[in-house]
This record gives structure tokens, sequence and C-alpha cells, in this order.
């Protein structure tokens, strides 16, 4: 059974504080991806990853940084966390052999104040 | 770039009720097409794909058959159940956007018992 995991699950945060969502996949899967999913804009894009050491952007990776040193951990880093990027985060891996079907964790939703 | 619409924000149904949910996409070269599901307090998760023209894809009792020629890739349920509330994305992949998922902006469904 594929397996992606995240923590923390729930994270509070201050404005312009510095926060680490965490993912680890077990699925031996390629590449990875960071969402962030908002009320009427669904699921979008931040970073996704091919493979360990490798990061690329992704549709809205402003004020993101990512990071991916194994193939089974991918990162996604606020420097400075502002209250807009309050939202619901999830991680997903995914690989060719899949079709590029991906699996996803079960999200980490961070408020930032 | 590549897109994805879903005209219904939210869908309210009766059980026993047909479903359907629109989706029709943009994008550039021959995309896969995908719907996910997601149930409260979950990621989403993959339900099925289509891949060619006039391919159906279906699962649990779901279906949605890729029409290239409309653009189009509608979810549709004979007899919908009160377990089948959750939030429904369409997807696509694209080689030109580097094997990248990008989804639609979810559709939100209720199902009254």
């Amino acid at each position: 059974e594929a397996a992606v995991t995240q923590s923390p699950r729930n994270k509070v945060a201050v404005t312009g504080g510095k926060v680490t969502l965490s993912c680890n996949q077990t699925n031996n899967h390629n590449n990875m991806y960071w969402y962030r999913q908002d009320t009427g804009h669904g699921l979008r894009l931040i970073h996704y990853s091919y493979g360990a050491g490798s990061t690329e952007k992704g549709d809205i990776p402003d004020g993101y940084k990512a990071s991916r040193p194994s193939q089974e951990n991918f990162s996604l880093i606020l420097e400075l966390a502002t209250p807009s990027q309050t939202s619901v985060y999830f991680c997903a891996s995914g690989d060719s052999d899949t079709i590029y079907e991906q699996y996803f964790g079960p999200g980490t939703r961070l408020t930032v104040l | 770039g590549d897109s994805v619409t879903q005209t219904e924000g939210q869908v309210a149904l009766s059980e026993e009720d047909f479903l359907t949910i629109h989706c029709n996409y943009s994008a550039s070269g021959y995309p896969a097409l995908f719907w996910y599901v997601q149930y409260p307090g979950e990621g989403p998760q993959f339900l099925f794909r289509a891949s060619r023209d006039k391919e159906k894809g279906s699962s649990r009792g779901f279906e949605a058959t890729y029409d290239k020629g409309t653009t189009s890739f509608h979810l549709r349920k004979a007899s919908v159940q009160e377990s089948d509330s959750a939030v429904y994305y369409c997807a696509l992949v694209s080689s030109n956007m580097g094997y990248k998922l990008t989804f639609g902006t979810g559709t939100s469904l209720l199902v009254d018992p």
C-alpha cells in the first residue's frame, strides 16, 4: 500500500517566522510534489522534485523553498511566513510507472498569525 | 498553459439521484485525464484515469469518457449514496508541462440520505 506521511499535521506560526513542513514516502517514487489547497483555487503546485537533490518551481513558488535530501523525504520551507500562506498543504509522490497517478499525504493545516 | 475547468462548485443531491460533474480542459498536446476524490480530513485519492480519445475510465460506480472533440471528461454516476459525499477534482497531465498534474477547482458533492 502506497504511503505518504506529513508532519506536523497542524502548525501555528507567527508572521516572519520560519516554518518547515516535512513529507516522507515509502513508495520509492522518483517524483514528489507540494501543493496548497485553498477554497476557490483547488490544488496548486508549489514545488516538485524528480529525485534526490533536485527541486523545481511549480506554479506558485514565491515565498517557498523546497529541499529533497533523499528519495524518501521532501520538505517545504517558508523562510518568512506571512498570513497569506495560511492554508492546507499536501505532499504527494508519483512515478512514470503509475502514469503519473499521485499518492497524497493527509495534509498539514498551517495558520500564520 | 494547461487548464481544467469545473463549472459546478457545489452539487447537492439525494440518494439514488444521477450525478454529473462537468470537466473541460485546455491543453497543448495529448493529455492524460484524471478524476481524484477527497473525503473530509484526508488527502485527495486517485479515482481513475483515461489516456486516449474515447477511452472510458471507471471506478466505484463512477465513470467518465475522454472526449477530445469537446475537450471534456465529465464524471457520472447512475445512483449516488450518502458515502459519495466528497470533493471531486478533475485533473490532467501533459508531457508538454513536465508531467505535472493540473487540477480543476473542485466540486463539492453533498448527498442527503
